[in-house]
């Protein structure tokens, strides 16, 4: 069973630049989570999908993070401007129902 | 919200020795406790978890205990080798593993030679 994808692996960008993400969760899991890892710190979760509706965002930046997941299947998150301390690991993770969920590899962001 | 301590932060061990993570956390509503292991460039990988009904389970040389009534649970690890050199984090959350997870600010385990 193919697992979570996550593309790009690394990204550099300037600050006030924006970025995208994508993830193809695992096939058949309707939750959807993306996480922000900085370094030395466990990950914290942004957002959570339940198919393509918002479960959570209430840590989510909304000022300048943004997030979708058409057709409840992949999601994108984008970071419009970003910021210095933005930069981190951005990790993508799945689950169907009380299943644990499965985490992909993650988009190492670095904002110069 | 719910917010989870992890204890030691960084934990060195010989090879062969048993390992114990411990965490706790502040939400007595919360039921369901992953454990995942974290290496170098990778994503977390789960390693084991336990729900609030059960208060012990084991995979091999992998164990996890929780007391509901402490708020705390533990990682065990028995007869270390080289490839449990990781990041460690214990996670936390309600829902019964459905709603997001906390967790902890992770555990670098070191096995010596």
């Amino acid at each position: 069973e193919a697992g979570v994808a996550q593309s790009p692996r690394y990204k550099i960008i300037e600050k006030r630049q924006s970025v995208a993400f994508w993830c193809n969760p695992i096939s058949g899991h309707a939750t959807l989570y993306w996480y922000q890892q900085i370094l030395g710190q466990g990950p914290k979760l942004l957002i959570q999908f339940q198919n393509n509706g918002v479960v959570d965002d209430s840590q989510l930046p909304k000022d300048r993070f943004s997030a979708e997941r058409l057709k409840g299947v992949d999601s994108t998150l984008k970071i419009q401007p970003a910021k210095l301390e933005d930069s981190a690991v951005y990790l993508c993770a799945s689950s169907q129902g009380v299943v644990a969920q499965f985490f992909g590899p993650g988009t190492r962001l670095t904002v110069l | 919200g719910e917010n989870v301590e992890q204890h030691p932060s960084t934990l060195s061990v010989q090879e062969g020795d048993s390992a114990v993570i411990k965490c706790t956390y502040s939400d007595s509503a919360s039921n369901y406790f992953p454990w995942y292991k974290q290496e170098l460039g990778k994503g977390p990988q789960l390693i084991i978890d336990i729900r609030s009904n059960v208060g012990e389970k084991k995979d091999q040389r992998i164990a996890v205990t929780l007391n509901k009534t402490a708020k705390h649970f533990s990682l065990h690890i028995t007869e270390t080798q080289p490839e449990d050199s990781a990041v460690y984090f214990c996670a936390a959350s309600l829902g019964g593993g459905a709603d997001g997870l906390t967790f902890g600010k992770g555990t670098h385990l070191i096995i010596q030679p």
